[in-house]
């Protein structure tokens, strides 16, 4: 089944303590991209990779990292968390062919709290 | 830089009637691809349908349709004949026509389908 698989889909850190959001795709897909959703503000892009390592700032990039060593994995990394960083955060990818032009494909999204 | 405004929080319908969420967006891009995106309360978003800015012809997939006015920069859904199934929140998106990097999501229409 194709998906894109994020962990862990909800998460209480507190403020400081590193914490990684995987995201996993199985449709060979190159493009693949982070937003968080916040009530009001829609779904606003953090980051976001064309292929294996190439990736570049969103419009909200500011206290995320993003790696991309793999084709399939695209990890979500929050250094030092604090509780602005509370949010609804989701992975999607698209394919070279269909993706830059159609649409992307979601997780399920995690729902992280920073106290 | 591109803006998408979904000027409409929420909106009720009732079961079997149509309804329709409005979308504008802000471009000087000639060459585009606009999405409506659907989020139920298991919060996975998937695509609801897809317009190329270069056709006139208005996509339509089964209930859903858009009226896509490019001159106005307008792209609203049209959801005919309700279904409780269709409660969920509603995302337009625009999205360069040559690069997936360069795309951005309106503030969400909450839809509420009463029986």
């Amino acid at each position: 089944e194709a998906q894109v698989t994020q962990n862990p889909r909800y998460l209480i850190t507190v403020t400081g303590k590193k914490l990684t959001v995987t995201c996993s795709q199985n449709m060979n897909h190159e493009y693949m991209s982070w937003y968080r959703q916040d009530p009001g503000l829609g779904l606003r892009q953090i980051y976001y990779s064309m292929n294996v390592e190439v990736t570049d700032k969103g419009d909200v990039p500011e206290g995320y990292k993003v790696s991309r060593k793999e084709k399939r994995n695209f990890p979500l990394i929050l250094e030092s968390p604090s509780p602005n960083q509370t949010s609804l955060y989701f992975c999607a990818s698209g394919g070279s062919g269909t993706g830059l032009t159609g649409e992307l494909f979601f997780g399920e999204g995690s729902r992280l709290t920073v106290l | 830089a591109q803006t998408v405004t979904q000027s409409q929080p929420e909106m009720s319908v009732q079961e079997a009637e149509t309804v329709t969420l409005s979308c504008t967006y802000d471009t000087s891009e000639s060459d585009y691809y606009l999405f409506w995106y659907k989020q139920p309360p298991s919060r996975q978003m998937i695509l609801v349908i897809r317009q190329e800015a270069y056709k006139q012809q208005n996509a339509t997939e089964n209930r859903f349709s858009v009226n896509f006015q490019k001159a106005a920069k307008s792209f609203s859904l049209k959801i005919s004949d309700s279904q409780l199934g269709d409660a969920a929140m509603y995302f337009c998106e625009w999205k360069h026509h040559q690069g997936a990097q360069k795309l951005v999501f309106g503030q969400g229409t909450r839809l509420t389908i009463n029986p």
